[in-house]
């Protein structure tokens, strides 16, 4: 069965960088984009960028543009996002989630990962 | 101002029927056919109920159907039961990337 099975929760200062992983398996990884989800305490999800397993392109979200860097490794099946210089707001959790084609179905989630940021 | 407008809250009585809508505030949102509904729990991740506006994914009971008019779309619950009770995001294209509604609170 599809699973995708992200890192644990981590604690972060304002200015430090995060990164993610969420490990995938019951699919063919290289077939599928993987996106980057977010989702303040109480907020509505918000939409960070997608990788493309097979070639490793990307996109980013404007507001995340140059702090948030999203990569691939296909030898363990594995999509990261980094993102840099923290702030308070970004306390969130993150999820990984499967598109399957390219209308915006996404239809397997891991489980999210809680960052809080705080000093 | 959001891109995609949803009610904050609506509620209803077991087996009766729902529908929470999604507005776009351009004609550049919802215009394609791309609109998906999510459901969440309390501290569960999105589980995708509906794709491409009117589609459903296996495993989602027949009792969850969308709609589209214009640039508003539509989530129909019918036979409410209580695990039915969550939060409801529907989501969009816009511009090269992908935006969510602010969540409508579905109570039982």
């Amino acid at each position: 069965q599809v699973q995708l099975v992200q890192s644990g929760a981590e604690v972060k200062m304002p200015g430090a960088s995060v990164k993610v992983s969420c490990k995938a398996s019951g699919y063919t990884f290289r077939d599928y984009y993987i996106h980057w989800v977010r989702q303040a305490p109480g907020q509505r999800p918000e939409w960070l960028g997608w990788i493309d397993p097979s070639g490793g392109g990307t996109k980013y979200a404007q507001m995340f543009q140059g702090r948030v860097s999203l990569t691939r490794d296909t030898s363990i099946t594995t999509a990261y996002m980094e993102l840099s210089s923290l702030r308070s707001d970004d306390t969130a959790i993150y999820y990984c989630t499967r598109e399957d084609g390219h209308s915006g179905k996404f239809d397997y989630w891991g489980q999210g990962t809680l960052v809080p940021v705080s000093s | 101002q959001s891109a995609l407008t949803q009610p904050a809250s609506v509620s209803g009585s077991p087996g009766q029927s729902i529908t929470i809508s999604c507005t776009g505030i351009s004609s550049d949102v919802v215009t394609y056919n791309f609109v998906s509904w999510y459901q969440q729990h309390p501290g569960k991740a999105p589980k995708l109920m509906i794709y491409e506006v009117s589609n459903r994914p296996s495993g989602v009971s027949y009792r969850f159907s969308g709609s589209k008019s214009g640039n508003t779309a539509s989530l129909t619950i019918s036979g409410l039961q209580a695990e039915d009770e969550a939060d409801y995001y529907c989501s969009s294209p816009l511009y090269n990337s992908w935006v969510f509604g602010g969540g409508t609170k579905l109570t039982v």
